[in-house]
């Protein structure tokens, strides 16, 4: 079965700190990896994906990087800003029928 | 960009009512939609997959009879909390595919906050 875990579960940064987020998923086999944003209350922001036979995805100071064989990707945060402040998710789709494996997500304080 | 449209966004009921949440496509046809649910700081947890016109698929743990779900139309899926209770209120998220588009990221409606008293 697989399963996604994210570290840190927090993180409290000041503003302007470059900042990399963890994930990390049991099954090699996957068909893509996702990053969300999730604010309090709020649904989903779909923030990357990355399929299977990428490395990695950019969107603006977002770059977010996939590693099938050890299991991680990573999500960079550059030049972080207040505005940036919510929980990331990052999931895996793991087969054909696409279902999201969710992580446990990890909250982000950046500090004015 | 394809959108997805959940409705309500906050609904508050007294315990044993039935709330129905409205999961829809707006651009596109999905032949399958998907139902998570979110206890606060933790993470969302799939509880079923619905297939337009067939029966839903639920996760190990998710009571069918008590979250009916029915995806009726390509663009409309329902979930139906029968008889809620407090232990239901959680925040409630849908999410769909676009059909032959397997490898493309799902899209997510706003959510749903369930309040049971």
């Amino acid at each position: 079965k697989q399963e996604v875990t994210q570290i840190p579960a927090a993180l409290s940064v000041p503003e302007g700190e470059n900042l990399v987020l963890n994930c990390s998923f049991t099954d090699s086999a996957i068909y893509n990896l996702q990053w969300f944003r999730q604010d309090p209350g709020k649904g989903l922001t779909s923030l990357l994906l990355i399929q299977s036979s990428q490395r990695e995805q950019t969107s603006g100071r977002l770059n977010a990087s996939l590693d099938k064989s050890s299991g991680r990707s990573t999500l960079y945060i550059a030049a972080s800003q207040p505005g940036d402040s919510a929980t990331y998710l990052c999931a895996v789709i793991v087969n054909a029928g696409n279902m999201l494996t969710f992580g446990g997500g990890t909250r982000l304080m950046v500090k004015p | 960009g394809a959108v997805v449209s959940q409705h309500p966004s906050r609904v508050i009921c007294k315990s044993g009512t039935s709330v129905k949440i409205e999961c829809r496509s707006l651009d596109f046809q999905a032949t399958t939609m998907f139902w998570y649910r979110q206890f606060p700081k933790q993470s969302l947890m799939l509880m079923a997959t619905s297939n337009e016109g067939s029966k839903a698929t639920y996760e190990q743990g998710v009571e069918k009879d008590k979250f009916l779900i029915n995806h009726a139309s390509l663009t409309l899926s329902t979930l139906t909390v029968t008889s809620a209770h407090p232990e239901d209120s959680s925040f409630y998220i849908c999410s769909a595919r676009r059909p032959g588009r397997k490898n493309e990221k799902l899209f997510f409606g706003s959510g749903t906050q369930l309040s049971v008293l």
